[in-house]
């Protein structure tokens, strides 16, 4: 199962920042938090993941809380490409035994 | 980042007919790759891990002989769904493990049996 909980769907405004939360209260010391999300027929594309402290890339910043038992992955200007599902993943297993076991995701809807 | 490759991209098979569905990684030596299979408006189930030059590992509830999964090199592993039923009709995702915490998808491969 699944070790993190998400809105099932939110909707935010083109050029507004969508933060988008997560859940994972059971997280251990040395698991990691990953965001990936999948627009309609296609394969999970890779946005971040971090362990503990926050982390940006071109695509988007992650904010894990101190105690680890939360994030929030934010798109600083949402685009209406950017409607997809989110899934926010705490992987099983660390380093080359690890897996990523999806949860159910959050719909994130643009709109103009 | 790294790019994950599939083929085919779409396949439609008669009930009983064996189906092989590639995984590559065009840029990057895979040790392990993973295995997939989303139905429609459900997410991902992991299938398989798959370790190049060893057998693969199957997640409980998945027939090992029904989904074989060969990783012959550091670059390809197939899946083959044997004796496809309409029940097996999904979307089939592999990927690949680029470093010990980085993972890309491929593009998946939609399987319909008729």
């Amino acid at each position: 199962d699944a070790k993190t909980t998400q809105p099932t769907s939110m909707d935010c405004a083109e050029g507004r920042a969508a933060n988008l939360p997560c859940n994972h209260s059971t997280i251990s010391g040395n698991e990691y938090v990953y965001w990936y999300r999948q627009i309609h027929s296609q394969g999970p594309q890779y946005i971040i993941h971090g362990l503990k402290n926050n982390e940006t890339n071109e695509m988007a910043s992650l904010i894990i809380t101190e105690d680890r038992k939360s994030s929030t992955l934010i798109l600083p200007h949402a685009t209406l490409r950017d409607t997809a599902v989110y899934y926010c993943i705490v992987r099983f297993g660390s380093g080359n035994t690890g897996k990523l076991i999806f949860g159910q995701g959050t719909t994130l809807q643009v709109k103009p | 980042g790294a790019v994950v490759s599939q083929h085919p991209s779409w396949v439609i098979c008669k009930s009983g007919t064996s189906v092989k569905i590639e995984c590559r990684s065009l840029d990057f030596q895979a040790t392990t790759m993973f295995w997939y299979r989303q139905f429609p408006k459900q997410s991902l189930m992991l299938m398989a891990t798959s370790n190049e030059g060893s057998k693969a590992t199957y997640e409980q509830g998945v027939e090992k002989d029904k989904f074989l999964i060969n990783h012959a090199s550091l670059t390809l592993s197939t899946l083959t769904v044997t004796s496809a039923h309409p029940e097996d009709s999904s979307f089939y995702i592999c990927s690949a493990r680029v470093s010990p915490n980085t993972q890309y998808f491929g593009p998946g491969t939609r399987l319909t049996v008729l």
